[in-house]
């Protein structure tokens, strides 16, 4: 059974740091490029940043550059969200996403997880 | 890239055709996806490369469309189809989804 499992989320004050953890099964991840998207509360969805498998393509939306770094532990297959100076606006579900591929050409987001809450507020 | 989809919201009787829009702020070949998210749920892709059905999801969703306009069409509409419908590029790295369409069942 495939399985994408957030964890890491919590309540954290604007300026503070938290760590998001996705642990996968069920597929083998050492061989898929992998995502955080986000939800705000009652708002549409926003890729958050993406990883290869072999971690040497990484990308980020604009509204995080430069304060979340995204990595992977293949060994583990477990994804991960490192997110620094987080601000209010920040607040959101984030979802764990593999991106599927087809023909080598088409990508979309084939998987998901359940997604973990961050509230970032004093 | 930015996406944008229309209407936001939309009420429609079940057995009706539905259809959405979504627009590119440039060309995107047919790198685009569509997604279906019902409340407190993750969402589930319907439709990849503008008009491939994704497996086990039924025949009544269609996509069509190239280059910078988009549909998604649901051909008879059924009451489990509520939810909110996203289509997303994948013709740049930097991914972008639309903010959604709103569908409510009349």
């Amino acid at each position: 059974e495939v399985q994408l499992v957030e964890s890491g989320g919590g309540l954290v004050k604007p300026g503070g740091s938290l760590r998001l953890s996705c642990e996968v099964s069920g597929f083998t991840f050492s061989n898929d490029n992998m995502n955080w998207v986000r939800q705000a509360p009652g708002r549409g969805l926003e890729w958050v940043s993406s990883i290869n498998d072999k971690s040497d393509y990484i990308f980020y939306a604009d509204s995080v550059r430069g304060r979340f770094s995204i990595s992977r532990d293949n060994a583990k297959s477990t994804l991960f969200l490192h997110m620094n100076n987080l601000r209010a606006e920040d607040t959101a579900v984030y979802y764990c996403v593999r991106l599927g591929v087809v023909t080598t050409v088409y990508w979309f987001f084939d998987l998901w997880g359940r997604g973990t809450p961050v509230t970032v507020s004093s | 890239i930015q996406m944008t989809q229309s209407p936001a919201s939309l009420s429609a009787s079940v057995g009706d055709r539905v259809t959405i829009t979504c627009r590119a702020s440039q060309t995107i070949s047919n790198f685009l996806n569509w997604y279906q998210q019902k409340p407190g749920t993750a969402p589930k892709v319907l439709i990849y490369a503008a008009d491939r059905l994704q497996t086990g999801v039924p025949s009544r969703f269609s996509g069509s469309g190239s280059g910078t306009d988009f549909t998604l069409t649901i051909s008879s509409l059924q009451p489990e189809d509520f939810g909110t419908y996203y289509c997303q590029q994948s013709y740049s790295n930097l991914y972008t989804f639309g903010q959604g369409t709103k569908l409510e069942i009349k």
